[in-house]
This record gives structure tokens, sequence and C-alpha cells, in this order.
């Protein structure tokens, strides 16, 4: 069965420090993922997709398929970088995405 | 364009009570999604549909659910009876065609007492 698990439900770290969110997944066929973010009272927004390769707000995510992985990295947090973090998984070319529980990160000054 | 809208942003009910939950797409968007976020099970995809069908339902819980699409422009997530369990926010999301992002509304916070 599909599947995506975020293994912390939440996550401190202090301005300045390297934050990395884990994502692990299980699929059988091609995966196409990605990381969503929700800020304090703003909606769901996609952060970044594991198929443009791109960094967003300093955030980067590498597929790993040998370790099913997708993990958000980021090399220096920010304040502004709190907010609750979703992996999310789509299968094949239907639209639907399956998501992790989410991981709350908390970025203190 | 305001994005998806969602009304309304909180409901406070009755257990046996109907709740129906409303929302209107991005203008040009095919495909919409409902889910539902509770603190235990994260975000579960409810029922999407593509061009006002459904495609897939699998996700919804059971009978007492129902959603429609009458148009492109409006959708409704409906719950009878409702019960405690039900406690939720639901979101509902567009996207302009199956593969590309989805855009999520600001949720429908659900409490059924």
């Amino acid at each position: 069965a599909q599947r995506v698990t975020q293994p912390e439900k939440l996550l401190s770290v202090f301005k300045g420090a390297p934050v990395e969110l884990k994502c692990n997944y299980s699929y059988s066929g091609s995966p196409e993922l990605f990381w969503y973010v929700q800020y304090s009272r703003q909606r769901l927004q996609l952060l970044l997709r594991h198929i443009s390769r791109e960094s967003i707000k300093g955030f980067t995510a590498d597929l790993n398929k040998g370790e099913t992985s997708f993990h958000l990295k980021k090399p220096f947090a920010q304040e502004e970088d709190s907010a609750m973090y979703y992996c999310a998984l789509r299968k094949g070319s239907q639209g639907n995405l399956i998501f992790g529980k989410g991981t709350k990160l908390s970025v203190k000054p | 364009d305001a994005g998806v809208i969602q009304s309304p942003r909180h409901e406070v009910t009755e257990m046996g009570q109907e709740v129906t939950l409303r929302c209107k797409p991005i203008s040009g968007h095919n495909s919409l999604f409902w889910y539902r976020q509770t603190m235990m099970r994260g975000l579960e995809l409810l029922i999407y549909f593509n061009n006002n069908v459904p495609i897939d339902d699998s996700g919804m819980p059971e009978d007492r659910f129902s959603a429609k699409m009458p148009n492109a422009s409006f959708s409704t997530l409906k719950i009878q009876p409702s019960e405690p369990r039900d406690s939720a926010v639901y979101f509902c999301a567009s996207s302009p065609q199956v593969p590309y992002e989805q855009y999520f509304g600001p949720g429908t916070r659900l409490t059924v007492t």
C-alpha cells in the first residue's frame, strides 16, 4: 500500500541551525513527491516538488529511491520557517495526493 | 483571483444534524479535491472530481458522507447524520489539470458536539 511517513511530529531548532525534516514513502511504482507548507493562519501551499529539483526559500529535497526518502533540508533555519510541513506522494499520473501526518517546525530565536 | 473559497469557515453542530460544506474552486480549474485533516490521521483525501465527475471516492469514510459537483464552480460535501468523530478541518483544493499543483482553500473547521 502507498504510504508516506513523517516520523517527527515536532522539530524544534534554533535560528541559524541546519534543519532536516524526514519523509519516507512506500510505493511500488515511480513516485512523484512534494513538500507542502502551512504557515500560521495561511493556506496549505506547495513548497517544492522533486521533479523541479529547485531550491525554494533555501529549502531543498532530494529523492533517494534506494532509501525511499525525500527529506527536506535547509542549512540555516530562519524564524519565518516555523510552520507545518507535509510530505506528499502522487501515485503515477493520477491527481490525488497521499500526505504524511506532517511535522511542525519551530525555529527559536 | 481570491483562490479557492470555502464556507463556512467554522461550523459547530450537534450530533445527528446534517452538515453541508461548500467549495468554490479557482475559475478554470478542472479538478477538485476534498480532504479531511485530524490530529490522529493527518490529511486524508476523501474524494476528487475531474471535470465535475467523481473519479475516486474511496476515501469517503462511510455512507453518511456524500459529495457533489453540480457545475465547474461549486461543490458540496455533506455529512448526514453528523457524529462527534467527524470533527476535523475539511479542506477543498483545485488544480488546473489532474497532474498539476493543487491550490488549497482556507478550510472549514467542523465541531460536532
